[in-house]
């Protein structure tokens, strides 16, 4: 099955301590993406990466890092979290970087920074 | 720079009575459109998209758009709600350049009563 994978879905963590948010895609998408949602904010882009090797940032990029080690990949790892991270997270993949490619979405990582 | 409001955040109907979803967009490029739907505690799905082709848009479920280069707009109907129907949907404008940059709006809730 075509499916975007996050782990984990929910994490609860304390200031200060490194974690890290997995995301795989299955379906050989060169374009993946990380989203946080927050409420009456809509989704907004962190980081994304249109191949390989190739990361750049989106809106709201402080305090994230990436990386695309391989074409199916894409963490997103907190260095050090704050409670102002504290969302919910999506990742996303699609074919290619043109505006018109649907992109599919994991099914979310709730995380909580206390 | 692109942006796009959804003019409602909540929305309340009857099961069986039409729906009405209103979002303007900014672009300063052709855009792509989209709508996506969240139901509780799952990932975003596609409901359909605009990428230039006929400016009505059929989706899944019985949903559709019509995009209004004139006004702007890119309304989301469904001539009857379904309990079902009931969720937090987002309009999505992407440029068609480089990027595959999404940017969401706020989100409407809809809420349909029996």
């Amino acid at each position: 099955e075509a499916q975007v994978t996050q782990n984990p879905r929910y994490l609860i963590t304390v200031t200060g301590k490194k974690l890290t948010v997995t995301c795989s895609q299955n379906m050989n998408h060169e374009y993946m993406s990380w989203y946080r949602q927050d409420p009456g904010l809509g989704l907004r882009q962190i980081y994304y990466s249109m191949n390989v090797e190739v990361t750049d940032k989106g809106d709201v990029p402080e305090g994230y890092k990436v990386s695309r080690k391989e074409k199916r990949n894409f963490p997103l790892i907190l260095e050090s979290p704050s409670p102002n991270q504290t969302s919910l997270y999506f990742c996303a993949s699609s074919f290619g970087s043109g505006g018109w490619n649907e992109q599919y979405f994991g099914p979310g990582t709730r995380l909580t920074v206390t | 720079a692109q942006s796009v409001t959804q003019l409602d955040s909540h929305v309340s109907v009857s099961e069986g009575t039409p729906v009405l979803l209103r979002c303007n967009y900014s672009s300063s490029y052709s855009p792509s459109l989209f709508w996506y739907v969240q139901h509780p505690n799952k990932g975003l799905q596609l409901l359909l998209k605009y990428t230039s082709a006929a400016t009505l848009v059929k989706g899944i479920n019985g949903f559709e758009a019509e995009f209004k280069k004139s006004e702007t707009s890119f309304h989301l109907t469904k001539p009857s709600a379904h309990m079902s129907d009931a969720a937090e949907y987002f309009c999505v404008v992407s440029d068609r350049g480089y990027g595959n940059k999404l940017v969401f709006g706020a989100g409407t809730i809809l809420r349909v009563k029996s």
